[in-house]
């Protein structure tokens, strides 16, 4: 079990441009999440995954963002023309089954010039 | 929908001494329970669950919760900290064979010497 994945852990951008972030699962969890954490709050439902279909998209989940899992192993979330508002820690979380905890990877903290 | 209150942003303590963290969620349907613990630049670790069965539940570093079905809460304790416990700490739940953690702001914990 060698936990869950991101990179990169820190990301500086200017406004305007697109970013890309990877989370590598624990390998036998099928379940994957995405969480945005902003300073002085806890993390917020972004998406969630099953293999590879997107099943739940969160309302945060704006047109400049889009979440993948091609192959059902490691997911990428894109965001598009970045904002000031997109700062924020990106976590990563997957689990087994629904009852299982999720494990959380380190996060990408995102910065926005 | 769920929601979670965690009722102190901040709780100062002196080593040594025991603390009470304090969780309240609102649910229309059963709900798991977790509490998370974030260090500094890292991501979430789960301290305990509650998925059913006994309501008082033990966990990691001498941590342990009580689910209080009636009062819709579930208070994280620990009879004796440790400065190395100063950190942030997340009450969460999701609905049953839900695919989401819902969070609370978090509670800092800050351990006197």
């Amino acid at each position: 079990d060698t936990g869950v994945s991101q990179d990169p852990r820190h990301k500086i951008t200017k406004r305007g441009q697109n970013v890309t972030f990877r989370c590598d699962p624990i390998s036998e969890h099928n379940r994957l999440y995405w969480y945005r954490q902003t300073l002085g709050q806890g993390p917020e439902f972004l998406t969630y995954f099953q293999n590879e279909a997107q099943l739940e998209k969160s309302r945060l989940l704006s047109d400049r963002f889009s979440a993948e899992r091609p192959k059902g192993s490691f997911s990428t979330l894109e965001i598009q023309r970045t904002e000031q508002g997109d700062s924020a820690m990106y976590l990563c979380a997957s689990s087994l089954t629904v009852e299982e905890p999720q494990h959380f990877g380190d996060g990408t903290r995102l910065s926005i010039l | 929908a769920q929601s979670v209150t965690q009722l102190d942003s901040q709780v100062p303590v002196f080593e040594e001494a025991p603390v009470e963290l304090r969780c309240n969620y609102s649910s229309s349907v059963s709900v798991y329970l977790f509490w998370y613990v974030q260090y500094p630049n890292q991501g979430l670790q789960l301290l305990l669950k509650y998925l059913s069965g006994s309501t008082l539940v033990k966990g990691i570093n001498g941590f342990e919760a009580e689910f209080n079905k009636s009062q819709t809460s579930f208070h994280l304790r620990k009879p004796s900290v440790h400065i190395s416990d100063t950190a942030e700490y997340f009450c969460a739940v999701s609905a049953f064979y839900g695919n989401k953690l819902v969070f609370g702001a978090g509670t800092i914990l800050r351990v006197k010497s």
